[in-house]
């Protein structure tokens, strides 16, 4: 059972916007910075959005991430069919002394 | 360009040990702390440990107590995750990846990943 709390899935058709959900607590997402992954098929996550709504280079301006309270939340507007991936959050935990996951969500694109 | 690359896909069989490795380059590898991730399949990521490699300093995830040893070779830019006796349930993928900059952060850049597979 992953300490961050994540819908198992979630779709979209092409052109629309989703939203993928993490709950924590006060000790994970309440008073630390949430990061989102994009995890493709075979292959290692990549980094998608870090410090809770800041973008990496080179990943596209679709993916925006925000935080409020316990919770935080991974928008996708646009969604192409590349966006079928799995994505995982993460939240450094003070009680367990490093970076916790979220049970990830696979996204497909109808 | 910051690059993480693990050691090959390993097939054991209980019992036996193992150690697997993540070489870090295009940065400071003593000034960033690095952590080991398993992926069971099909399933999601969880925390092993971290380690500091400018010291040593190592602190696991108390859902794998004892199940693991990590540790580091500065001077090789290397760290390192080992087993002393395999089991069954061992099989897994596993990433290792760089802490971002600063105090309680998560991960920026990851390894490719090391396939682990224990088998009789």
């Amino acid at each position: 059972q992953s300490v961050l709390t994540q819908p198992p899935s979630a779709s979209g058709t092409p052109g629309q916007r989703v939203t993928i959900s993490c709950s924590g607590s006060s000790s994970n997402i309440g008073s630390n910075y949430v990061y989102w992954y994009q995890q493709l098929p075979g292959t290692a996550p990549k980094l998608l959005i870090y410090r809770n709504n800041q973008r990496p280079s080179g990943v596209p301006d679709r993916f925006s991430g925000s935080k409020s309270g316990t919770s935080a939340s991974l928008a996708i507007s646009g969604l192409r069919s590349e966006d079928e991936a799995d994505y995982h959050c993460a939240a450094w935990d003070d009680s367990l002394g490093g970076p916790v996951f979220g049970g990830g969500t696979k996204l497909t694109v109808l | 360009e910051v690059q993480l690359v693990q050691s090959g896909a390993e097939v054991k069989k209980p019992g036996e040990s193992l150690k697997i490795s993540c070489k870090g380059s295009g940065y400071t590898f003593t000034t960033s702390w690095i952590g080991w991730v398993r992926q069971m399949p099909g399933k999601g990521l969880e925390w092993l440990g971290i380690i500091y490699p400018g010291d040593s300093d190592t602190r696991y995830s108390p859902s794998f107590p004892g199940q693991v040893t990590i540790s580091a070779d500065k001077s090789i830019n290397t760290a390192y995750l080992q087993w002393s006796s395999l089991k069954a349930s061992d099989t897994a993928m596993y990433f290792c990846a760089r802490l971002e900059g600063g105090n309680k952060r998560a991960y920026d850049y990851w390894g490719q990943g090391t396939l682990v597979t224990v088998s009789s």
